[in-house]
């Protein structure tokens, strides 16, 4: 199972908005409403940011939204603040019954 | 509030084997599935394994099929992962995390641990 498709990197100014793209294939992303985000902080283990697609564990901000579109899955973060830079990945469940990552997108706030 | 502890990582040489131990408080720990996921040293997270609370469902990622086992011990509120025949590309920090509720093995992980090292190398 191939890792899914994020671009390395992503950056925006406080207040901005940003997306974070994570290509798959029919097989995963495209074929199940299983796609997940978690956030990472260096040396920190990562974080369930959204699950299901769309779905906000508690306790994470509404700044954070999911979306889907075929084989792609997005990651919205709106009013970009300085804690949110990080890495983010997404995951997805697959027509294997197991889960793929994606590649990882580093998050610059200017 | 949910607590997992990853203890066991440590440095073997090629084709050795190590067991990891997971310790999981607040939470009805046989309730729900498990994960395994690696992150090998500055690159991304791979998901490794998941069993079902019950532990009778288990699931492997194709670059540890053969050589890992994932179990549980519900009685001990702790997970594990047999890791035998062991490469220098299985390096990597080793999280166990908790399943979303609802999710029979393999799911999205709501709560991880710190993570526990393991290098292999000669």
């Amino acid at each position: 199972q191939s890792a899914l498709t994020q671009p390395a990197s992503v950056s925006g100014s406080p207040g901005q908005s940003i997306s974070i793209s994570c290509t798959g294939t029919s097989s995963d992303v495209a074929g199940y409403n299983y796609v997940s985000w978690y956030q990472q902080h260096p040396g920190k283990a990562p974080k369930l940011m959204i699950y299901e697609v769309t779905n906000r564990p508690s306790g994470v901000p509404d700044r954070f939204s999911g979306s889907k579109s075929g084989n792609t899955a997005s990651l919205t973060i709106s009013g970009l603040q300085s804690e949110d830079e990080a890495d983010y990945y997404c995951s997805s469940y697959t027509s294997s019954t197991t889960y793929v990552f994606g590649t990882g997108t580093k998050v610059t706030v200017l | 509030e949910v607590q997992l502890l990853e203890s066991g990582g440590g440095l073997v040489q090629p084709g050795g084997s190590l067991r990891l131990s997971c310790a999981a408080s607040g939470f009805t720990f046989s309730k729900y599935a498990m994960s395994w996921v690696r992150q090998a040293p500055g690159k991304g997270l791979e998901w490794v394994s998941a069993i079902s609370g019950s532990g009778g469902r288990t699931k492997y990622a194709d670059s540890v099929k053969g050589r890992f086992t994932i179990s549980r011990d519900n009685s001990k509120n702790t997970l594990y992962l047999q890791m035998n025949s062991l490469r220098v590309e299985d390096t990597a920090v080793y999280y166990c995390a908790k399943v979303v509720e609802g999710y029979d093995s393999s799911g999205p992980q709501d709560y991880w641990g710190q993570g526990t090292l393991v290098i292999v190398s000669s």
